[in-house]
């Protein structure tokens, strides 16, 4: 079945940019997401791509999708201390079930 | 802007009891599902379901789960027989189509 890696941990400097990183096995997947969990919180939806897209922008978010290398990231600009959470890589699989990474957990450092 | 709720935040039990985890999707969504998050592990699915029936379920969603929409609001998950290895944080989601999943903040439940 499909699977879906992602490192543990991002730590990056405040003003940075943070890039976090995904693979995936499945390249069938159609929709492909990043939700962010924030303590305590629950998992809010950040952006998707649809797998017919290279790249989508969205204000400081910016995803890159490489079907090729099945490889999906997610670039946050400016990084603030308000993005402190742990990044979850999503994806639809053939029966419009998400699988998810492990998530990225992102440390600011000032 | 309209969210999926969850109720309650937190419940503890013991085990062998039963629970309903409640849930109210967003109004025009058709397509509802649960999700579970063991502590340290990765985000599972469980089950959706659409037009009033289950349309998948994992291998995780046996005998001991079931879910209903009792009503034009709610979507329950219950849990006949609780188990230790049931404690998690429980997401249910809304879709309209089958596609953008809006989560719910999540019922961490606790079986002792």
């Amino acid at each position: 079945g499909e699977d879906v890696e992602q490192s543990l941990f991002l730590s990056v400097r405040e003003g940075d940019s943070s890039v976090i990183n995904c693979t995936y096995t499945d390249s069938s997947s159609t929709y492909l997401y990043w939700y962010k969990q924030e303590p305590g919180a629950g998992l809010q939806l950040l952006t998707y791509i649809f797998s017919n897209m290279d790249m989508k922008q969205d204000q400081r978010l910016t995803v890159l999708l490489n079907k090729k290398d099945k490889h999906l990231s997610l670039r946050i600009a400016d990084t603030q201390t308000g993005d402190s959470a742990i990044y979850f890589c999503s994806v639809m699989d053939s029966n419009y079930q998400l699988i998810w990474g492990a998530g990225t957990k992102l440390i600011i450092k000032p | 802007e309209p969210e999926v709720t969850q109720t309650p935040s937190h419940q503890v039990t013991q085990m062998g009891q039963e629970v309903i985890l409640r849930c109210v999707p967003i109004s025009n969504h058709l397509y509802f599902y649960w999700y579970r998050q063991i502590l340290g592990q990765k985000v599972e699915f469980l089950v959706s379901f659409y037009n009033n029936e289950i349309s998948e379920k994992s291998e995780i969603f046996d005998d001991q789960f079931s879910v209903e929409r009792p009503d034009g609001s709610n979507f329950t998950l219950k849990i006949r027989s609780t188990k230790l290895e049931d404690s998690a944080m429980y997401f249910c989601a809304s879709s309209n189509l089958a596609d953008t999943q809006y989560f719910g903040p999540g019922t961490r439940l606790t079986v002792l």
